[in-house]
């Protein structure tokens, strides 16, 4: 298993930039085929995907409904990927979660993190 | 694009057996693997079954997965239900372009 952490500000204010970080251990994001994403969950509701990349080839893909805000990077340095969703409101309240798909093998999921949008 | 539809809720005693199904609008079921999660309140989601119907180590075997092609859905079926099983249930699959679709999740009760 991989173990993910996300980390970030707690607390973001309206029209600001929400910024997240996950980094990982037990394995390298730059292993070819393997998937890593974010996804948020708002209070009470279901999972929604945001974006996911694959390192090898540089492939971004994005929740069209999210797209013209949000920006997936990664740092092999420091063997972590984020993600930055712009022009917050308090509809992208949610707990975020990263996490990574495996080819053959069990997704793994952080255990997420909280971000409340308010001024 | 296609979504993944579940029921709302379902229920069942304890010692019985359920199942979820997780049916997709367009497309395939077969095209594209199916995750199931469990997730229990305040917890992130953990995997029950991936790439259709592997178990990860640790889970019990009283939950398999399965797809059905003549309904095109995927299924989550878990036998001999107890108490603790009580949590919301995810059904998650792919499109073409590697994005991921969730289902809307199922509220599994169980009296």
């Amino acid at each position: 298993h991989l173990q993910l952490q996300e980390s970030g500000p707690g607390l973001v204010k309206p029209s600001e930039t929400l910024s997240l970080t996950c980094t990982v251990s037990g394995g390298s994001i730059s292993t070819s085929s393997y998937c890593w994403g974010w996804i948020r969950q708002p209070p009470g509701k279901g999972l929604e995907w945001i974006a996911s990349m694959f390192y090898s080839g540089s492939t971004y893909s994005y929740n069209p409904s999210l797209r013209s805000r949000v920006t997936v990077s990664e740092d092999t340095s420091k063997n972590q990927f984020s993600l930055k969703l712009s022009s917050v409101t308090a509809a992208d309240t949610a707990v975020y979660y990263c996490a990574v798909d495996k080819p053959m093998a069990q997704p793994d999921w952080g255990q997420g993190t909280l971000v409340a949008v308010s001024s | 694009n296609f979504m993944l539809t579940q029921p709302h809720s379902v229920s069942e005693s304890p010692g019985k057996t359920v199942t979820i199904s997780c049916t997709r609008s367009s497309g395939s079921i077969a095209n594209n693997y199916v995750q199931w999660y469990q997730q229990r309140p305040g917890s992130p989601p953990t995997t029950l079954i991936y790439e259709d119907n592997q178990r990860p180590s640790g889970v019990p075997d009283r939950f398999s997965g399965s797809i059905d092609s003549s309904s095109n859905s995927a299924s989550l079926t878990i036998s001999g239900l107890k108490t603790e099983d009580e949590a919301d249930y995810y059904c998650q699959s792919y499109d073409s372009s590697n994005s991921w679709v969730f289902g809307g999740g199922t509220k599994l009760t169980v009296l």
